[in-house]
């Protein structure tokens, strides 16, 4: 346990459906990431959370929106994702945003989109 | 754009023979993290190194980082089962936000 939890662990949606991923951490962090693995790839950082301010967004669709209602939770909202988008998505937290901070993730949830 | 790349991208070995993996950055890095995946896991934090030749041990693993700051090495010295997963570099070029490697997936045959 890293303290860092997500749910749902997996996900099957269509590709008109709207879902949503959660992401809480229990270890009084103040940034919160959102990552994509997708298998034979590195992992895609898509956005940073610093005290509920987004720092980075890397050119995601649009189709890809994130929440930060507070320091400890982060949602990702989904709709009307691509074939494409299946992966598993990794929330991570870490003490502030600097580079040199160690980054703490979640289990992961395994999206597949049909 | 940045990218830090891995070699090799597989691995097998036989139980207690070495391993190495290598992370290298086209510009330098500021800091260097590894991490470890194992299947179906997450990511979870190995160790960093920050200084220009910087070497440190854990156990049988043994993390290095160049005089240039732009590559690494993780080591471990007589592989065992438990070993078995992906291991990741994490680079930041000075000022940005880090950037994974490709990973290194290390299959360990007992």
């Amino acid at each position: 346990e890293t303290g860092v939890t997500q749910t749902p662990r997996h996900l099957v949606m269509g590709m008109t459906n709207k879902k949503s991923l959660k992401c809480e951490q229990h270890l009084g962090h103040n940034a919160m990431y959102w990552y994509k693995q997708s298998a034979k790839k590195p992992l895609e950082l898509m956005f940073v959370y610093n005290f509920k301010e987004q720092t980075e967004n890397n050119s995601v669709p649009s189709r890809f929106s994130p929440e930060c209602p507070n320091s400890s939770h982060l949602f990702l909202h989904l709709h009307t994702l691509q074939p494409e988008d299946s992966a598993l998505y990794l929330c991570a937290s870490s003490q502030g945003d600097r580079a040199q901070e160690t980054q703490y993730f979640g289990p992961g949830t395994r999206l597949l989109v049909l | 754009g940045q990218q830090v790349m891995q070699i090799p991208q597989y691995q097998h070995v036989q139980e207690g023979e070495d391993f190495t993996t290598y992370c290298n950055s086209s510009t330098t890095l500021s800091n260097i993290q590894w991490y470890k995946q194992r299947p179906g896991g997450h990511p979870v934090f190995l160790i960093q190194l920050v200084k220009s030749g910087e070497v440190k041990k854990q156990k049988r693993l043994t993390f290095q980082f160049g005089e240039a700051k732009k590559n690494s090495s993780l080591h471990i010295t007589a592989t065992q089962t438990t070993d078995v997963g992906t291991y990741f570099c994490a680079g930041t070029p000075t000022g940005n936000q880090f950037y994974f490697g490709t990973g290194t997936s290390l299959t360990v045959i007992p």
